[in-house]
């Protein structure tokens, strides 16, 4: 079975300073792991992906993700913030070539202080 | 200009009413989805297509219908059967590894 958990549902970060979202996966499979950035009402962009290449790494926007098999996590960080940051953050396990296999965590709003 | 396309983008419709959701891709993939988000729920799989003239339900089909003619459109019709059918509707295609979606269509039914 797959499961991904974001363990904040809401994230404030003061502008230039660093962002941290953290995200939590179980799979039976060997997995792919992605990050998704959503602007209101828009769709969903591809941050970076995880695909048991290197497991450090790096997407759009200077945001970049470590994969570590011993903790289960695919944490999302960016060493200072933007305002334009400010979005929905979706973390997305899934299995090689399962296309029901597909699963989203619930979302980590991110808000950016002046 | 490659990507999918979702229109409308706002819809709004009555109650047992019927509606259409357009979706189309250029960017030659096999797979093609329909998601539903609803605010603190993430997106939820309504119905996936891994080729043409083939379709699977996903985990929310009832009261959905889809269609997959062309490689390159993959409509979903709301029926009247579905409870309660306002709500953000994204569609995605894949690649390789990762997902391409839509810009979505917010649906009203009053």
């Amino acid at each position: 079975a797959q499961s991904v958990t974001q363990l904040d549902s809401h994230v404030s970060v003061s502008e230039g300073t660093p962002v941290l979202l953290r995200c939590n996966y179980s799979s039976s499979y060997s997995p792919s792991l992605f990050w998704y950035v959503q602007h209101p009402n828009k769709g969903l962009q591809l941050l970076l992906k995880y695909t048991s290449a290197a497991t450090l790494v790096k997407g759009i926007n200077g945001f970049e993700a470590e994969f570590k098999k011993s903790e289960t996590s695919f944490h999302l960080t960016k060493p200072s913030a933007h305002m334009s940051d400010a979005a929905e953050y979706f973390c997305v396990v899934s299995a090689s070539n399962r296309d029901d296999k597909i699963i989203f965590g619930k979302g980590t709003r991110l808000h950016i202080l002046p | 200009d490659g990507g999918i396309t979702q229109s409308p983008k706002y819809l709004f419709r009555k109650e047992g009413q019927n509606v259409t959701l357009s979706c189309e891709q250029n960017l030659n993939h096999d797979a093609m989805y329909w998601y539903r988000q609803d605010p603190g729920q993430g997106l939820r799989l309504i119905y996936y297509s891994q080729i043409v003239n083939d379709f699977q339900k996903g985990d929310i089909a009832e009261g959905y219908s889809v269609s997959r003619e062309k490689k390159e459109s993959f409509p979903l019709t709301v029926t009247s059967a579905q409870k309660n059918p306002t709500a953000f509707y994204l569609c995605a295609s894949r690649g390789t590894y990762e997902q391409y979606f839509g810009p979505g269509t917010r649906l009203t039914v009053t």
